[in-house]
Order: structure tokens, then sequence, then C-alpha cells
């Protein structure tokens, strides 16, 4: 069975850095996709982006593409999310979730990095 | 691309049966039979119910089903069970960024 495995909480300030990690295990990691969903406080759910751990392959969101990168590194199975400069509208629970190749649903998921960003 | 349409809340007694609509385009929804399901318990991840429209993963119970009328696709929980107290997402792909949307998300209460 696949699992992610996310890296845990962090709180940073307002023009930090941030990467935060997706480690799989129990699958062929490179024949999957990896994409990463952002919930704001009390709010939805909303698709970031998604990597093909194969090739690298990389689909943002257009309301979220140049504020964020995603990518990966197949020698350790690890996804990860990245920002250069943090705003206190980041704040939110970020979660990885997997989909195989050829298929259209998100079958797994990690537990959830909250990340707070604060003065 | 925006978020998909879904009702704010729905509610029912326990056994009865609610329907949660997912209104979307001819780009996401009624473009493609890759509709999917997912339900959230407050502070844990979301959980996959429904894929492909109406397909049900190994593990989750009959009581889910699903379906889709052009843009329209529709989560029917019957026999309604104080666990299902929980929040629901569509979630459709999307070929034209390609990625995928969410819709609004269904908070469901068991009266």
């Amino acid at each position: 069975e696949v699992q992610l495995v996310q890296s845990g909480a962090e709180v940073k300030q307002p023009g930090e850095s941030l990467k935060i990690s997706c480690k799989g295990s129990g699958y062929s990691f490179n024949t999957y996709w990896i994409g990463w969903v952002r919930q704001m406080p009390g709010k939805g759910l909303e698709w970031m982006g998604i990597l093909y751990l194969h090739d690298s392959r990389t689909y943002y969101s257009p309301s979220l593409q140049g504020q964020v990168t995603i990518s990966a590194d197949r020698s350790i199975s690890t996804a990860y999310l990245q920002w250069s400069s943090l705003k206190a509208s980041d704040t939110a629970m970020y979660y990885c979730a997997s989909a195989r190749d050829g298929t259209f649903w998100w079958n797994s998921w990690g537990q959830g990095t909250l990340v707070t960003v604060s003065s | 691309q925006s978020a998909l349409t879904q009702p704010a809340s729905v509610s029912g007694s326990p056994g009865q049966s609610i329907t949660i609509s997912c209104t979307g385009t001819s780009s996401d929804v009624g473009g493609y039979n890759y509709v999917s399901w997912y339900q959230q318990h407050p502070g844990k991840a979301p959980k996959l119910l429904i894929y492909d429209v109406a397909t049900r993963p190994s593990g989750v119970s009959n009581r889910f089903s699903g379906s889709k009328s052009g843009n329209t696709a529709s989560l029917t929980i019957t026999g309604l069970q104080a666990e299902d107290e929980a929040d629901y997402y569509c979630n459709s792909y999307v070929r034209r960024w390609p990625t995928y949307v969410f819709g609004t998300g269904t908070q469901v209460t068991v009266l």
C-alpha cells in the first residue's frame, strides 16, 4: 500500500524561505504523480500543482504559478514544496497526494504539514 | 480555473439518504469521466470515496455512490450514519491546464 509521510509543522516569519517534504513508500515511485493541496484555515481544498515523478514534469495552478516551486528527488522517493519568500497568507495546512500514472484519482494522502507564517 | 460548485451544507437524519451535487462546465465535469469524491473529517487528511464518477475503491462502504449528468456530478450517501458527518469535496480533471479542480466543499451534518 502506498504511504506518504510529510515533514513536521513549521513556524516562520514573513520573508523567510521554506521547503516541506513528502516521502513515499510502498510503490514504484517513478510511475506516480504527486500533487500538493493547500487548505487555508477554515477553508476548502485547493490544488497547487502536480509533478510526474518519472520525468519531473510539473504543472502549477494558474493562480499560484510563480509563488511556489514543486520538485522531487527520485533517489530518496521524496517530493518537495518550496517557497522563497513566505507571506502571512501562506499560513495553511498543506497536503501531498499521489495518483498512479494513467489514473485520475488521488488515493493516498500525506498527514498534512501545518505552515504558520507570523511576525 | 474556478472551483466546482457544491452546496455549502447538507443535513439528514440517521438512516436517511442525502445527495451532494457538484456543478462544473464542459471543460471539467462535463468533459471527462474523471470525477472523484473525498471525505474529510475535522483535523484529518482527505480520503478517497469515489473515482471515475461512480467507482468505489476497495474498503469504501457501498452506502456511498456517485453519478453524473451533463456538467453536474453527484454523491449519494444512503443509510446516513453519525460517522458520515464530515466535509465532502468533488474533484475533476481539467485538461486545459492540465491539472485538477476541487469543488467548494459540502459540510454534512447528521441530525
